[in-house]
């Protein structure tokens, strides 16, 4: 299994709203990413877990909190979010962390905050 | 932090054209990749460079990185429609995490 899955493809929540978006991989890979990409740029990294540890936090508001439950499984829990985080959130996953291993991606979250 | 370059932003052809997009970096990187992104979709990993000077080839795509580690390059020859889409570059000078080149969309019109 070569797939990282994420729930749900589609979200749109207002501004009072809590959320979380989730993000699954089968693959043994022990380091775990969150990017937010806006139309037309590149993915922007927010959030990396190494061995389920917080490894690097991106100066990422408060309202955006992940979570790594166990090796296989990252969260983002979404709260108060304003407008301008409407976005695509990608999960991606690699063997390890540091920039040399690949990285595989979901097929992202769409989000809109009304 | 650290800063990925990359040119074109957009670039249409002709199926049959070569097509070449270009990352440069102020500092010197310790390793580059290369994505691609179809419309609608989400990156895909293509390569990976780590050598000064390092030339690796997958079919019709040619991938450089520069002697000094600080550009590299991919160039696709006779594109084909299915080339369409959006390749970044990503590159590290830590070796800790990847910063993504602003990329080069890619349309080709058969």
């Amino acid at each position: 299994d070569t797939e990282v899955t994420q729930t749900p493809k589609h979200l749109v929540m207002g501004m009072t709203n809590k959320k979380s978006l989730k993000c699954e991989q089968h693959m043994g890979h022990r380091a775990m990413y969150w990017y937010k990409q806006k139309a037309k740029k590149p993915p922007e990294l927010m959030f990396v877990y190494s061995y389920e540890k917080l490894s690097i936090n991106e100066s990422v508001p408060s309202r955006f909190s992940p979570e790594c439950p166990n090796s296989s499984l990252l969260n983002l829990h979404l709260h108060a979010l304003q407008p301008e985080d409407s976005a695509l959130y990608l999960c991606a996953s690699s063997q390890f962390g540091g920039s040399y291993n690949e990285q595989f991606f979901g097929p992202g979250t769409r989000l809109t905050v009304l | 932090g650290q800063q990925v370059m990359q040119i074109p932003q957009y670039q249409h052809v002709q199926e049959g054209e070569d097509f070449t997009t270009y990352c440069n970096s102020s500092t010197t990187l310790s390793n580059i990749q290369w994505y691609k992104q179809r419309p609608g979709g989400h990156p895909v990993f293509l390569i990976q460079l780590v050598k000064s000077g390092e030339v690796k080839k997958q079919k019709r795509l040619t991938f450089q990185f520069g002697e000094a580690k600080k550009n590299s390059s991919l160039h696709i020859t006779a594109t084909q429609t299915t080339d369409v889409g959006t390749y970044f570059c990503a590159g590290s000078n830590s070796g800790y995490a990847l910063n993504f080149g602003k990329g080069t969309s890619l349309l080709v019109t058969p």
